[in-house]
Protein backbone atom coordinates (compact mmCIF):
# COMPACT_ATOMS: atom_id res chain seq x y z
CA UNK A 1 0.00 0.00 0.00
CA UNK A 2 1.02 3.64 -0.74
CA UNK A 3 1.95 5.79 2.46
CA UNK A 4 1.29 9.50 2.21
CA UNK A 5 2.23 11.36 -0.86
CA UNK A 6 2.76 14.83 -1.74
CA UNK A 7 3.52 16.31 -4.74
CA UNK A 8 5.34 18.64 -5.86
CA UNK A 9 8.99 17.32 -3.71
CA UNK A 10 10.34 20.54 -4.87
CA UNK A 11 8.85 24.00 -5.22
CA UNK A 12 10.28 27.39 -6.22
CA UNK A 13 8.02 30.41 -5.61
CA UNK A 14 8.51 34.27 -5.84
CA UNK A 15 7.70 37.10 -3.32
CA UNK A 16 3.84 37.44 -3.44
CA UNK A 17 3.02 34.39 -5.55
CA UNK A 18 0.42 31.60 -5.00
CA UNK A 19 1.00 28.20 -4.11
CA UNK A 20 -0.35 25.25 -3.82
CA UNK A 21 0.64 22.24 -2.13
CA UNK A 22 -1.70 19.03 -2.67
CA UNK A 23 -1.66 15.56 -0.13
CA UNK A 24 -2.97 11.62 -0.95
CA UNK A 25 -3.73 10.29 2.97
CA UNK A 26 -3.32 6.75 3.48
CA UNK A 27 -5.91 4.25 1.84
CA UNK A 28 -8.94 4.44 4.20
CA UNK A 29 -7.13 7.92 6.40
CA UNK A 30 -10.56 10.32 6.69
CA UNK A 31 -7.90 12.94 8.56
CA UNK A 32 -5.44 14.61 7.14
CA UNK A 33 -3.13 17.55 9.05
CA UNK A 34 -0.89 20.12 7.60
CA UNK A 35 2.38 21.15 9.12
CA UNK A 36 5.03 23.57 8.41
CA UNK A 37 8.65 22.80 9.18
CA UNK A 38 11.75 25.42 9.07
CA UNK A 39 14.73 24.46 8.66
CA UNK A 40 16.38 23.05 12.18
CA UNK A 41 12.95 23.00 13.96
CA UNK A 42 10.08 20.75 14.69
CA UNK A 43 7.03 20.81 12.56
CA UNK A 44 3.94 23.37 13.35
CA UNK A 45 0.33 22.63 13.12
CA UNK A 46 -0.96 24.49 10.15
CA UNK A 47 -4.60 22.63 9.79
CA UNK A 48 -6.27 19.24 10.29
CA UNK A 49 -9.71 18.12 8.45
CA UNK A 50 -11.77 15.27 9.13
CA UNK A 51 -14.28 14.22 6.42
CA UNK A 52 -13.64 17.25 4.60
CA UNK A 53 -14.39 19.46 7.61
CA UNK A 54 -12.13 21.57 9.13
CA UNK A 55 -11.36 20.35 12.61
CA UNK A 56 -8.22 22.66 13.80
CA UNK A 57 -6.29 25.10 12.97
CA UNK A 58 -2.58 26.67 14.26
CA UNK A 59 -1.49 30.23 14.63
CA UNK A 60 -1.00 30.85 10.85
CA UNK A 61 -2.17 33.61 8.87
CA UNK A 62 -5.15 34.11 6.74
CA UNK A 63 -2.95 33.91 4.25
CA UNK A 64 -2.76 30.21 4.08
CA UNK A 65 -5.97 28.50 3.70
CA UNK A 66 -6.54 24.59 2.51
CA UNK A 67 -9.52 22.28 2.00
CA UNK A 68 -10.09 18.29 1.42
CA UNK A 69 -11.87 16.57 -1.06
CA UNK A 70 -14.35 14.08 -1.00
CA UNK A 71 -11.74 11.31 -1.44
CA UNK A 72 -10.12 12.42 1.44
CA UNK A 73 -7.08 13.82 -0.27
CA UNK A 74 -5.83 17.40 0.38
CA UNK A 75 -4.62 20.91 -0.74
CA UNK A 76 -2.80 23.67 0.87
CA UNK A 77 -2.67 27.07 -0.51
CA UNK A 78 -0.78 29.81 0.61
CA UNK A 79 -1.35 33.41 -0.93
CA UNK A 80 0.98 36.37 -0.81
CA UNK A 81 4.06 34.74 -0.39
CA UNK A 82 6.65 35.93 1.85
CA UNK A 83 10.57 34.87 2.64
CA UNK A 84 9.96 33.50 5.42
CA UNK A 85 7.26 30.59 4.30
CA UNK A 86 9.79 29.12 3.20
CA UNK A 87 10.26 25.17 4.60
CA UNK A 88 9.21 21.82 4.24
CA UNK A 89 5.33 21.59 4.16
CA UNK A 90 4.37 18.22 5.38
CA UNK A 91 1.18 16.18 5.24
CA UNK A 92 0.12 13.90 7.77
CA UNK A 93 -2.97 11.34 7.73
CA UNK A 94 -4.64 8.92 10.48
CA UNK A 95 -7.17 6.81 10.80
CA UNK A 96 -9.62 9.29 12.31
CA UNK A 97 -9.71 7.52 15.56
CA UNK A 98 -8.35 9.78 18.86
CA UNK A 99 -5.13 8.95 19.81
CA UNK A 100 -3.92 7.12 16.61
CA UNK A 101 -0.73 7.74 15.23
CA UNK A 102 -0.15 10.11 12.23
CA UNK A 103 1.86 8.73 9.31
CA UNK A 104 3.58 11.79 7.26
CA UNK A 105 4.80 12.19 3.99
CA UNK A 106 8.13 12.92 2.40
CA UNK A 107 7.31 16.62 2.17
CA UNK A 108 7.20 19.29 0.22
CA UNK A 109 10.42 22.14 0.10
CA UNK A 110 9.09 25.30 -0.77
CA UNK A 111 11.85 27.90 -1.71
CA UNK A 112 10.38 31.77 -1.51
CA UNK A 113 13.02 33.43 -3.54
CA UNK B 1 6.69 29.20 24.16
CA UNK B 2 6.52 25.46 22.68
CA UNK B 3 5.16 23.25 25.27
CA UNK B 4 7.05 20.37 24.22
CA UNK B 5 11.07 20.54 24.74
CA UNK B 6 14.12 18.22 24.50
CA UNK B 7 16.81 19.11 27.09
CA UNK B 8 19.87 17.64 24.37
CA UNK B 9 19.74 19.35 20.94
CA UNK B 10 22.81 16.93 19.89
CA UNK B 11 23.93 13.42 21.10
CA UNK B 12 26.44 11.31 20.00
CA UNK B 13 26.93 7.47 20.95
CA UNK B 14 28.94 4.80 19.90
CA UNK B 15 27.43 1.92 17.97
CA UNK B 16 26.62 -0.65 20.14
CA UNK B 17 25.72 1.56 23.09
CA UNK B 18 22.26 2.81 23.94
CA UNK B 19 20.76 5.85 23.58
CA UNK B 20 18.41 7.59 25.30
CA UNK B 21 16.75 10.50 24.53
CA UNK B 22 14.94 13.13 26.51
CA UNK B 23 11.66 15.27 26.31
CA UNK B 24 10.05 18.01 28.50
CA UNK B 25 6.29 18.83 28.30
CA UNK B 26 4.80 21.56 29.93
CA UNK B 27 0.93 21.09 29.33
CA UNK B 28 -0.43 18.86 31.54
CA UNK B 29 -3.56 18.14 29.16
CA UNK B 30 -1.95 16.19 27.47
CA UNK B 31 -2.44 12.52 27.43
CA UNK B 32 -0.92 11.18 24.00
CA UNK B 33 2.45 11.30 22.95
CA UNK B 34 4.66 10.37 19.99
CA UNK B 35 8.24 9.85 19.64
CA UNK B 36 9.21 10.17 15.42
CA UNK B 37 12.81 9.95 13.46
CA UNK B 38 13.39 12.56 10.71
CA UNK B 39 16.18 11.38 8.44
CA UNK B 40 17.34 14.04 6.38
CA UNK B 41 14.98 15.30 3.48
CA UNK B 42 12.54 12.71 4.73
CA UNK B 43 9.30 13.57 6.57
CA UNK B 44 9.17 11.81 10.21
CA UNK B 45 8.47 8.48 10.92
CA UNK B 46 6.98 6.70 13.89
CA UNK B 47 8.96 4.98 15.98
CA UNK B 48 6.44 4.36 19.26
CA UNK B 49 3.65 6.21 20.95
CA UNK B 50 2.39 6.13 24.53
CA UNK B 51 -0.63 6.88 26.39
CA UNK B 52 -1.10 8.73 29.87
CA UNK B 53 -2.13 5.40 31.55
CA UNK B 54 1.32 4.21 30.65
CA UNK B 55 4.48 4.69 31.99
CA UNK B 56 6.29 2.73 30.08
CA UNK B 57 6.18 0.96 26.08
CA UNK B 58 7.92 -1.14 24.43
CA UNK B 59 8.91 -1.91 21.01
CA UNK B 60 11.76 -3.44 18.51
CA UNK B 61 14.78 -2.43 20.15
CA UNK B 62 13.02 0.89 21.79
CA UNK B 63 11.67 1.37 24.95
CA UNK B 64 9.51 5.15 25.64
CA UNK B 65 9.17 6.35 29.64
CA UNK B 66 6.47 8.64 30.83
CA UNK B 67 6.63 10.71 33.96
CA UNK B 68 3.50 12.33 34.31
CA UNK B 69 4.72 14.19 37.99
CA UNK B 70 7.61 15.56 36.19
CA UNK B 71 6.29 15.82 32.63
CA UNK B 72 8.85 13.91 30.92
CA UNK B 73 9.29 11.70 28.74
CA UNK B 74 12.39 9.70 27.29
CA UNK B 75 12.70 7.59 24.11
CA UNK B 76 15.84 5.11 24.84
CA UNK B 77 17.27 2.79 21.68
CA UNK B 78 18.90 -0.73 22.57
CA UNK B 79 22.20 -1.21 20.46
CA UNK B 80 22.23 1.48 18.47
CA UNK B 81 23.12 1.14 14.87
CA UNK B 82 24.46 3.61 12.05
CA UNK B 83 20.79 3.51 10.74
CA UNK B 84 19.33 4.92 14.32
CA UNK B 85 21.09 8.38 12.80
CA UNK B 86 18.44 10.68 12.88
CA UNK B 87 16.75 13.75 14.05
CA UNK B 88 14.45 12.36 17.36
CA UNK B 89 11.41 14.73 17.94
CA UNK B 90 9.14 14.16 20.90
CA UNK B 91 5.27 15.53 19.52
CA UNK B 92 2.09 15.50 22.19
CA UNK B 93 -1.47 15.63 22.14
CA UNK B 94 -4.36 16.83 23.90
CA UNK B 95 -7.60 13.85 22.91
CA UNK B 96 -10.98 14.96 23.60
CA UNK B 97 -9.98 18.48 22.21
CA UNK B 98 -12.18 18.07 19.31
CA UNK B 99 -8.80 17.80 16.88
CA UNK B 100 -6.14 16.40 16.25
CA UNK B 101 -2.70 18.78 16.64
CA UNK B 102 0.72 17.39 17.60
CA UNK B 103 3.49 19.69 19.11
CA UNK B 104 6.55 19.16 17.98
CA UNK B 105 9.91 20.15 20.29
CA UNK B 106 12.62 21.44 18.19
CA UNK B 107 14.59 17.85 18.00
CA UNK B 108 17.28 15.94 19.15
CA UNK B 109 20.19 15.22 16.48
CA UNK B 110 21.81 11.41 17.46
CA UNK B 111 24.66 10.62 16.04
CA UNK B 112 25.95 7.06 15.56
CA UNK B 113 29.91 6.60 15.85
CA UNK B 114 30.76 3.48 14.18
Amino acid sequence: DAGVTQSPTHLIKTRGQHVTLRCSPISGHKSVSWYQQVLGQGPQFIFQYYEKEERGRGNFPDRFSARQFPNYSSELNVNALLLGDSALYLCASRGGQENTEAFFGQGTRLTVV
Amino acid sequence: GESVGLHLPTLSVQEGDNSIINCAYSNSASDYFIWYKQESGKGPQFIIDIRSNMDKRQGQRVTVLLNKTVKHLSLQIAATQPGDSAVYFCAENISGAGSYQLTFGKGTKLSVIP
